[in-house]
This record gives C-alpha cells, sequence and structure tokens, in this order.
C-alpha cells in the first residue's frame, strides 16, 4: 500500500448508530488532518494531529471523535449523526509541524462517502 | 474570513489549452496549491508554487501569481479528456490551514 489509505470507501448510517473511519498514511507523516468535503462548499477542516497531538478541532460537534493512535493511523468515530453530516470525509498527512513558515504539502487519501439516514 | 474563490465550470475542447482562475484574499499567503479531485478519489497535488515566485512550470502545467491582484491561474497545454475533473486552489500563510476555493469543474469536449 502506498500513500494515504481510507477504510471504507462508502458508508451507509442511521442516525442511532456508532461507526468508525479508518485512515492509513504510508508516508512517514507525522501529521493528519480530517476534512469534510460537502457538494459546493468549499473543504472544511475539521481536526489536526501533529505528532499525536491534537493541535486543532475546527469547531465539530461532539458526535464525532477523532483518535489518533500512532502517526501513521488517524479514526474518526462517529455517533447519532445527522442527515446533513452526509458528505465525503477525507483524510490527509503531511510532515508535521514544527514551527511557523514550513511548506509542508498535505497528500490526500480517497475519501469516505457517508449517507445518513 | 479569507476566502478563496474559483468559477463553477470551465469547458474546452480536447487540444486546446485550459485557464482555470482563482482570486484569493489573504495577503500573507505564502503557498499557493493547485489540487486536482476526479470522480471517486480524493484530491491529488497538482503543483504549488510560493509567493515570490511569478511563474511555475512543470510539463503541461503552468502556474501564474500576480501578487498584487490576489491571482493565481493554472494553464493545462494541449488539454486531454483525461484531464476532466474538479480543480481546486488552496492557500496557507505557512500553517498547516489550508484555504480552499469550492473548485472548478474541467469538461473536456472530444
Amino acid at each position: 500500500e502506498t500513500g494515504v489509505t481510507q477504510t471504507p470507501r462508502h458508508l451507509v448510517m442511521g442516525m442511532t448508530n456508532k461507526k468508525s473511519l479508518k485512515c492509513e498514511q504510508h508516508l512517514g507523516h507525522n501529521a493528519m488532518y480530517w476534512y469534510k468535503q460537502s457538494a459546493k462548499k468549499p473543504l472544511e477542516l475539521m481536526f489536526v494531529y501533529n505528532f499525536k497531538e491534537q493541535t486543532e478541532n475546527n469547531s465539530v460537534p461532539s458526535r464525532f471523535s477523532p483518535e489518533c493512535p500512532n502517526s501513521s493511523h488517524l479514526f474518526l468515530h462517529l455517533h447519532t449523526l445527522q442527515p446533513e453530516d452526509s458528505a465525503l470525509y477525507l483524510c490527509a498527512s503531511s510532515q508535521a509541524w514544527v514551527g511557523g513558515g514550513g511548506q509542508e504539502t498535505q497528500y490526500f487519501g480517497p475519501g469516505t462517502r457517508l449517507l445518513v439516514l | 474570513g479569507e476566502d478563496v474563490e474559483q468559477s463553477l465550470f470551465l469547458s474546452v475542447r480536447e487540444g486546446d489549452s485550459s485557464v482555470i482562475n482563482c482570486t484569493y484574499t489573504d495577503s500573507s499567503s505564502t503557498y499557493l496549491y493547485w489540487y486536482k479531485q476526479e470522480p471517486g478519489a480524493g484530491l491529488q497535488l497538482l503543483t504549488y508554487i510560493f509567493s515570490n515566485m511569478d511563474m511555475k512550470q512543470d510539463q503541461r502545467l503552468t502556474v501564474l501569481l500576480n501578487k498584487k491582484d490576489k491571482h493565481l491561474s493554472l494553464r493545462i497545454a494541449d488539454t486531454q479528456t483525461g484531464d476532466s475533473a474538479i480543480y481546486f486552489c488552496a492557500e496557507s500563510s505557512g500553517t498547516y490551514k489550508y484555504i480552499f476555493g469550492t473548485g472548478t469543474r474541467l469538461k473536456v469536449l472530444a
């Protein structure tokens, strides 16, 4: 496996279900990201982990819970979601941020297409 | 807040050049990126440019940056049907916070 992989690629869940999205990167990076991509809206940054520490929670509702057990894996735990949470969830990774002024290009996975019924 | 704007659609004939435009508002932008998204796929980095550059060329891709007008463009020479996709412009001021545009859907007509 190379690059950034995400599973599952498609997920349908009811509002009372609990599910998890998984992301794995094989690039030797130490920073990982969750984005939400909705139709006709810019990508929304949700969470950032830098060296396994959460450095950003962009006002995301608590029904989304991230977990970063190590620098290669990132999870997004989902519970009691709403229909408006249906979207493409993209994971990305980059070299870790060790200070300002750097250029740490983000590499994206293929995404998980989530439908909440 | 900071904003990145792109036109929603562009249609070109195969073999012609495509020019996708982007404007941004953040005057402290340090890096500007172009990503490509094909159907059912994630974002693929095409190229990026540092803000002290005016132009960057990479095979069929040419990026032009007008920092004064905060305008970025991506020119694809000899556009092929495989170039049909959504192209996203993004800017960063040197942190992990990328600001993305809404994307331009490029359709290449055979």
